[in-house]
């Protein structure tokens, strides 16, 4: 079946060291957008990419890093500069960026804590 | 900001319709309502959406008031495995990349 594959589940990381989280989708989608979730809280865009080679800053890009060589994987880093990176990071994907009628399709997630 | 306002919770009965509301008052006129729902611990899922006409497809309907500032999610028969919390999002039709989810509806279906 199509879908979106986040690896890992849940990932532990001490402070100060950089983690990279892994998306990878087989729908054949052109747009890929990483989210961050707190607890109680809605989704913030963090990346999104419309097409491989290229990606644009969300709301909250500061301490994070993304990469798009394929158009399969969208994996992002979380760099120590991240003051708080402890959340639920969703990946979703697209048909295209443009058009209201390819919606979003998204993973299970990754819950990052921070030790 | 999200450019919606929701319950923050609402209850259900097993069995019967589950009718949630969203107000959107500052909506223009290129602007689509989308509807997602995310259960516990899992990534969203696209339900529905739809810019003036009333929309139905197999998980719900969607009906938007004649001014467009205002809509309601209908979910016909709730079973407990609706039980998630529902995002409404009003964004422009021209691009995916800035959907904006606020703190949604958490509906509680109950036996």
């Amino acid at each position: 079946d199509g879908g979106i594959t986040q690896s890992p589940k849940y990932l532990f990381r001490k402070e100060g060291q950089n983690v990279t989280l892994s998306c990878e989708q087989n729908l054949n989608h052109d747009a890929m957008y990483w989210y961050r979730q707190d607890p109680g809280q809605g989704l913030r865009l963090i990346y999104y990419s419309q097409i491989v080679n290229d990606f644009q800053k969300g709301d909250i890009a500061e301490g994070y890093s993304v990469s798009r060589e394929k158009k399969e994987s969208f994996p992002l880093t979380v760099t120590s500069a991240q003051k708080n990176p402890t959340a639920f990071y969703l990946c979703a994907s697209s048909i295209d960026l443009f058009g209201p009628y390819q919606p979003q399709h998204f993973g299970d997630g990754t819950r990052l804590s921070i030790l | 900001d999200a450019k919606t306002t929701q319950p923050p919770s609402m209850d259900c009965a097993e069995g019967r319709a589950a009718n949630l509301p969203c107000n959107h008052s500052t909506i223009s006129g290129n602007e689509y309502v989308y509807w997602y729902r995310q259960i516990h611990s899992q990534g969203p899922q696209y339900i529905i959406h739809g810019l003036k006409n009333n929309e139905t497809n197999e998980m719900a309907s969607l009906i938007i008031t004649e001014d467009r500032k205002s809509s309601t999610l209908i979910l016909p028969h709730a079973t407990l495995r609706d039980t998630a919390v529902y995002y409404c999002i009003v964004n422009y039709g021209g691009s995916q990349g800035n959907l904006i989810f606020g703190k949604g509806t958490k509906l509680s279906v109950k036996p």
